[in-house]
């Protein structure tokens, strides 16, 4: 099955200052890549997915990037604010309505 | 504005206890899984069904069990509760019509076993 994996596995940042996450996966069916967010004591929302025919997704502060070839896509924060403090999972699927989601990251924004 | 409820958010039960733990959609996605998150595991999924009465194993069902005899409503049942399966279980739905869907979480439901 898919394995998907992501580093660092915690990342401090100051507020204001560029976060990224990367993670890898091991299927080349894996066509489909969210990344979901999960703050303290709350539930997992998705906050921004990238399917496998496009390259880079931007929504405001944050974007995301796929590199097919080597089977790696990144998420991107810019101008962290603390509200960005959370831990963030990405995931992966084939279209098969299941996602195989990475161990986490937990992000601090330090003011 | 899609609502997944579980029964409760916390939950303290004995060892060899049989646990039931319930969520409900209120969106009718066919789609709802049961993950089970542990710092520095991630999110594993349990079990998945697609349909009213279908389910599939997922990556860790061993010591578990599930329900679905109704479209919005998918248990987990830990038929005899154990040590290790103290965690957070989290319960998620998905719609199938398209093929990329959302998945939307439940608040989780904090299970210790004594």
């Amino acid at each position: 099955g898919e394995n998907v994996e992501q580093h660092p596995s915690t990342l401090s940042v100051q507020e204001g200052d560029s976060a990224v996450i990367k993670c890898t996966y091991s299927d080349s069916a894996s066509n489909y890549f969210p990344w979901y967010k999960q703050e303290l004591g709350k539930r997992p929302q998705l906050i921004i997915d990238i399917r496998s025919n496009v390259g880079e997704k931007k929504d405001q502060r944050i974007a995301v990037t796929l590199n097919k070839t080597a089977k790696h896509f990144s998420l991107h924060i810019t101008e962290t604010q603390p509200e960005d403090s959370a831990v963030y999972f990405c995931a992966a699927s084939n279209g098969n309505n299941r996602l195989a989601f990475g161990k986490g990251n937990q992000v601090v924004v330090i003011p | 504005d899609v609502k997944v409820t579980q029964s409760s958010r916390y939950l303290v039960k004995r060892t060899g206890e049989k646990v039931f733990l319930e969520c409900v959609q209120d969106m009718d996605h066919e789609n709802m899984f049961w993950y089970r998150q542990d710092p520095g595991l991630g999110l594993r999924l349990i079990y998945f069904s697609y349909d009213v009465k279908m389910k599939e194993k997922g990556d860790i069902p061993e010591g578990y069990s599930v329900s679905r005899e109704k479209k919005e409503r998918f248990s987990l049942i830990l038929e005899s509760a154990s040590t290790n399966q103290t965690s957070m279980y989290l319960c998620a739905s998905s719609n199938s019509g398209r093929l990329y869907n959302e998945q939307f979480f439940g608040p989780g439901t904090r299970l210790t076993v004594l």
